[in-house]
């Protein structure tokens, strides 16, 4: 499938370890904002999301951490495993329901 | 649970050509979108829609048409192709309420010769 991946910053992790994926946004008066994660030949998939009244959210094996005084963004994966590796989006929703995505993050898991 | 699909899954075609990608989504979400997807661009939006019989253009609408005459629907039209839409073109779909996901299709690869 195409690598979207390519010319993008990687992260190489250790299995098993955590990982840590960071993200600057634009617009100060976005109030929701989305990690998504895109396997080679599929499309993103939904993983997290955070709103603006929030500092921090937990899923399975994931948190969001959302710094609004620098625009910051992070997605942090608990324990690292090899179907982890893909290319992760931040998104940052605007108006009409209008996403703003990042350029992406290539994770690579190494076994 | 079929969610989002995209057909077809692979298109290729000559430059002047008309082409279609078909959109269907069985959530009955309000929204729909369409997205290319081209390295060193990351996710470009086309075209998206609010509700049936209501479309807007996004970031990069030139050379494209929708319509959404059922809200399951959102087929995308390149009506005369160019070499410069070779790309892989996404739908999703989110509901309304203005905080929720939007959910994407696995993509149409195109490319235009």
């Amino acid at each position: 499938g195409e690598s979207v991946g390519l010319h993008l910053p990687t992260l190489s992790v250790q299995e098993g370890d955590n990982s840590i994926i960071n993200c600057a946004y634009s617009n100060s008066a976005s109030d929701y904002f989305i990690w998504y994660k895109q396997e080679s030949g599929k499309g993103p998939q939904f993983i997290i999301d955070i709103r603006s009244n929030m500092d921090k959210r937990q899923g399975q094996r994931v948190t969001v951490l959302l710094n609004k005084t620098v625009k910051h963004l992070s997605l942090q994966i608990a324990a690292t495993q090899p179907g982890d590796s893909a290319v992760y989006f931040c998104a940052e929703k605007g108006g009409n329901n209008r996403l703003a995505f990042g350029k992406g993050n290539q994770v690579v898991v190494i076994p | 649970d079929a969610g989002i699909t995209q057909s077809p899954r692979y298109k290729i075609t000559e430059t002047g050509r008309q082409v279609t990608l078909m959109c269907h989504q069985t959530w009955s979400h309000s929204y729909m979108f369409w997205y290319r997807q081209d390295l060193g661009h990351g996710l470009r939006l086309i075209y998206y829609s609010a509700a049936a019989d209501i479309t807007d253009k996004g970031e990069v609408p030139d050379g494209y048409v929708v319509s959404r005459s059922k809200t399951e629907n959102f087929p995308l039209t390149l009506e005369s192709a160019t070499r410069s839409q070779t790309s892989v073109y996404f739908c999703a779909s989110s509901g309304v309420g203005g905080i929720q996901p939007q959910h994407f299709g696995d993509g149409t690869r195109l490319s235009i010769l």
